[in-house]
């Protein structure tokens, strides 16, 4: 089954801590994102990946960190250092050697602050 | 710069045409895509037009362009309570060396009235 993969669905966290939300593609791209969404606010940048091990800041990547060891996987931590975290998280993939890049998105993770 | 603007509501009755707007910015945007998002999932890609288009019709869908304003319409034909939901413009932006982000819009949720 091709696709992307978010885990979990819905995630929720004590203020303070640290979390990572999971994001798993066998599409065979190169490029990943994450997107947070607010409502009215639409999808905003987080980070993003053109290819493995390496990754550059989207618009609000403060107190959000990544890593991309493998092609397949781009998981996103929420540091305690983000202060409105509560929002829902999309992860995007897409592919770098096409002029027409549309991006392919998970199902998202929506995550809670309690 | 980069900003996408589109109107946050659209009010429709069943079987009506919806007409959803959006601003763009960036001109050297190559490609533009419309997105649809249902509640609590992810964005589903419902169709994009080439830069040097004017219009692209995709069955109940009719996409206009106007380059030199800088304006992009989406336009649903005999429009179904199926057709709730929120849908994002995007503009895809090139990096040099190869690659492209998507700057969204804020989103138009759309409402189907019976």
């Amino acid at each position: 089954d091709g696709g992307i993969t978010q885990s979990p669905k819905y995630l929720f966290r004590k203020e303070g801590q640290n979390v990572t939300l999971s994001c798993e593609q066998n599409l065979n791209h190169d490029a990943m994102y994450w997107y947070r969404q607010d409502p009215g606010q639409g999808l905003r940048l987080i980070y993003y990946s053109q290819i493995v091990n390496d990754f550059q800041k989207g618009d609000i990547a403060e107190g959000y960190s990544v890593s991309r060891e493998k092609k397949e996987s781009f998981p996103l931590t929420v540091t305690s250092a983000q202060k409105n975290p509560t929002a829902f998280y999309l992860c995007a993939t897409g592919r770098r050697d096409r002029e027409n890049t549309e991006a392919f998105f998970g199902q998202g993770t929506r995550l809670t602050v309690v | 710069g980069e900003d996408v603007e589109q109107s946050l509501f659209l009010s429709v009755r069943e079987g009506d045409s919806s007409v959803i707007n959006c601003t763009y910015t960036d001109s050297s945007s190559t490609y533009l895509y419309w997105y649809k998002q249902e509640p609590g999932a992810g964005l589903q890609l419902l169709t994009y037009i080439f830069s040097n288009m004017d219009m692209k019709q995709d069955q109940r869908l009719t996409v206009l362009l106007n380059k030199k304003d800088k304006h992009l319409s989406l336009r649903i034909a005999d429009t179904q309570t199926g057709d709730s939901a929120i849908y994002f413009c995007a503009e895809s932006i090139r990096f040099t060396g190869g690659g492209n982000k998507l700057t969204f819009g804020t989103g138009t949720q759309l409402k189907v009235e019976l």
